[in-house]
């Protein structure tokens, strides 16, 4: 049973657009949901989560936990067709437990 | 050389070889993971050590065996490997969990190969 859902899979946008990543987790001793975008081998970190309702930003990028819907978003606003990328998703448990999403492939397009 | 490096960068070996991958982290965490990443499925988590003590073994076959002889160091030998290992191994390093803090570094992979 996967304990983080990321959806969609795949998303093919054009630059400009805006774009939101969606990712659903198991509550059972979650502590936090990391956010880390991956272009061609290792995961680079966005965001960190670990209160409902305080939005982080970093740029265009921003991202929002919601611990009662169990769910989080991230958000890109006036893509770039640097943006294209996996965006993983991943939530902790415990101390060291890491589970992650599929990811979403974001595919952008001149 | 700051953050995680993997050593070697590419590894392609046969299922009798034996070979180690090598991470050190200079960021001076004291927990270090390894994940397997194949295609077209998440990033599985294999090994947790924290503070040089393995925490978290996920059903790994034993022909993967970790070793962590110091907080900036882990290595994972491999023998008699599979086809299906082949994949992309990402060591990542992180704060002790007790610290709260848990963003993971990732080093650059080690895309193995087993013919």
């Amino acid at each position: 049973e996967d304990k983080v859902v990321q959806s969609p899979l795949s998303l093919v946008v054009h630059e400009g657009d805006t774009v939101t990543l969606n990712c659903s987790y198991e509550v059972t001793n979650f502590r936090s949901l990391l956010w880390y975008k991956q272009e061609k081998k290792a995961p680079t970190f966005l965001f960190m989560l670990t209160s409902s309702g305080i939005e982080k930003k970093s740029g265009r990028l921003s991202s929002i936990l919601d611990k009662k819907e169990l769910f989080s978003i991230l958000n890109i606003t006036a893509t770039q067709t640097g943006d294209s990328a996996v965006y993983l998703c991943a939530g902790v448990y415990n101390n060291n437990d890491m589970r992650f999403g599929a990811g979403t492939r974001l595919t952008v397009k001149p | 050389e700051t953050g995680v490096t993997q050593t070697p960068r590419h590894l392609v070996m046969g299922m009798t070889n034996k070979k180690s991958l090598k991470c050190e982290q200079h960021l001076g965490h004291n927990a270090m993971y390894w994940y397997k990443q194949s295609a077209k499925k998440p990033l599985e988590l294999m090994f947790v050590y924290n503070f040089k003590e393995q925490t978290e073994n996920n059903s790994v076959p034993s022909r993967f065996s970790p070793e962590c002889p110091n907080s900036s160091h882990l290595f994972l030998h491999l023998h008699t490997l599979q086809p299906e290992d082949s994949a992309l191994y990402l060591c990542a390093s992180s704060q002790d969990g007790s610290s709260g803090r848990y963003e993971q570094f990732f080093g650059p992979g080690t895309r193995l190969t087993v013919l």
